[in-house]
């Protein structure tokens, strides 16, 4: 069963904008990681944030997590059209495995 | 260093037949998880080792089975193949699965069920 639920699932935004995705997850967690897949391929770590942990940044990405909501969300700033992938948060509830949502997918036009 | 490695990157199977796929994973990660990916069921887990043991196991069937090697190289094995094995296999490589540390991923194996 999926955990996380991303939203929306797809997003269509002009370069230089922000994009911001949203992940929500039903059970308590240790902690929650984001990926990037472009089409097909692996997935590609973006952040992993500890559910004792409320914001984290890395580059052009600011996550956040807000445990009382069991949602976390990922923005991306002054998108660029390589941002282009599709974007899966992935809880980890320290049972050995990663529970992904089924993504969104991010266009961005230049 | 290394990422991890995903052998073959594509495959083509029959109907009936059996397949192995393979992962190394990055230098001193020692929990490797398998993941199947579908358009209709997503990213879903397949199991999980560590040390040789396998600690979790996703809901498939036991058509589906891996191991995992002393050098930290694992394989999972699909017997009996269905059409609706055709998927990307992902593999996951960690230094330890559940202690707050990612997860990196390969290229992923393509198989095709024909």
């Amino acid at each position: 069963s999926q955990q996380g639920e991303e939203d929306p699932q797809a997003l269509s935004i002009q370069e230089g904008e922000n994009a911001t995705m949203n992940c929500s997850y039903k059970t308590s967690i240790n902690n929650l990681q984001w990926y990037r897949q472009n089409s097909g391929r692996g997935l590609v770590h973006l952040i992993l944030i500890r559910s004792n942990e409320r914001e984290k940044h890395s580059g052009r990405l600011r996550v956040t997590l807000d445990t009382s909501k069991k949602s976390s969300s990922l923005l991306i700033t002054a998108s660029r059209a390589a941002d282009t992938a599709s974007y899966f948060c992935a809880t980890d509830a320290s049972n050995y495995k990663l529970t992904f949502g089924k993504g969104t997918l991010l266009t961005v036009n230049p | 260093k290394a990422g991890v490695t995903q052998t073959p990157r594509y495959l083509i199977k029959t109907r009936g037949q059996q397949v192995t796929l393979s992962c190394s994973p990055i230098s001193g990660h020692r929990s490797v998880s398998w993941y199947q990916q579908t358009p209709g069921q997503g990213l879903q887990f397949l199991f999980e080792y560590f040390s040789e043991t396998q600690r979790n196991k996703g809901n498939f069937p036991g058509r589906f089975s891996g191991r995992q090697f002393s050098n930290s190289r694992s394989e999972m094995n699909v017997s009996t193949l269905e059409l609706g094995d055709s998927a990307l296999y992902l593999c996951a490589s960690s230094l330890y699965q559940g202690s707050n540390t990612e997860a990196f991923f390969g290229q992923g194996t393509r198989l095709t069920v024909v």
